[in-house]
């Protein structure tokens, strides 16, 4: 079981790009969050996608997009990038029904240059 | 969400046992504690939970109160390997979606 895997693994992007981050969840889980970690601090919870859809947001603008593919497999797209949006990406993915614990892929850093 | 609270850092002597406090004196009925630790730029690992009883695995225990505003994760043996960012999360059971929401969290430092 490959658990969570995130590519790229590092990334570098000029301000005023988009961006793609590309998650597959752990074998068998059907959910997906994403949150931004910048440095120093935990991480922030971006939002959660079930069944396609985009089920809880957290506190951030619309720049900040998603996408759930059929297979479960998710995208965070991030539009005209700020200096700011430099961070650590983390995608994790959980079951939508029980108690389990969400597990997290390793990340992708971002920079924005 | 229920808040927490946690120390800013903690140090413990390699070989000891570690214990992280964690406040959370808003939780619900239904909240459960979570833990996770952050090794330096990895994803968080979990390594507990528990919702009212104490709890043990292979990694760690945890400690609840018996009015559940506080909870402690006790690793029984830390080693230099443990040393990492510990989050001390509480998350509502509601409609099968997890939203995980970290705080601060405590830097343990393990000391040779």
């Amino acid at each position: 079981d490959a658990g969570v895997t995130q590519s790229p693994t590092h990334l570098i992007k000029t301000r005023g790009q988009q961006v793609t981050l590309r998650c597959s969840p752990k074998s068998g889980h059907d959910t997906v969050s994403w949150y931004q970690q910048a440095l120093g601090q935990g991480p922030q919870f971006i939002f959660q996608y079930y069944e396609e859809e985009e089920r809880q947001r957290g506190n951030f603008p619309d720049r900040f997009s998603g996408h759930q593919f059929p297979n479960y497999s998710s995208e965070l797209n991030v539009n005209a990038l700020l200096l700011g949006d430099s961070a650590l990406y983390l995608c994790a993915s959980s079951l939508s029904w029980g108690i389990e614990e969400a597990f997290f892929g390793q990340g992708t850093r971002l920079t924005v240059v | 969400d229920a808040k927490t609270t946690q120390p800013t850092s903690m140090d413990c002597a390699e070989g000891r046992a570690a214990n992280l406090p964690c406040n959370h004196s808003t939780i619900s009925g239904n909240e459960y504690v979570y833990w996770y630790r952050q090794i330096h730029s990895q994803g968080p690992q979990y390594i507990i939970h528990g919702l009212k009883n104490n709890e043990t695995n292979e990694m760690a225990s945890l400690i609840i109160t018996e009015d559940r505003k506080s909870s402690t994760l006790i690793l029984p043996h830390a080693t230099l390997r443990d040393t990492a960012v510990y989050y001390c999360i509480v998350r509502p059971y509601s409609g099968g979606y997890q939203k995980v929401t970290f705080g601060t969290g405590t830097k343990l430092q393990v000391i040779p």
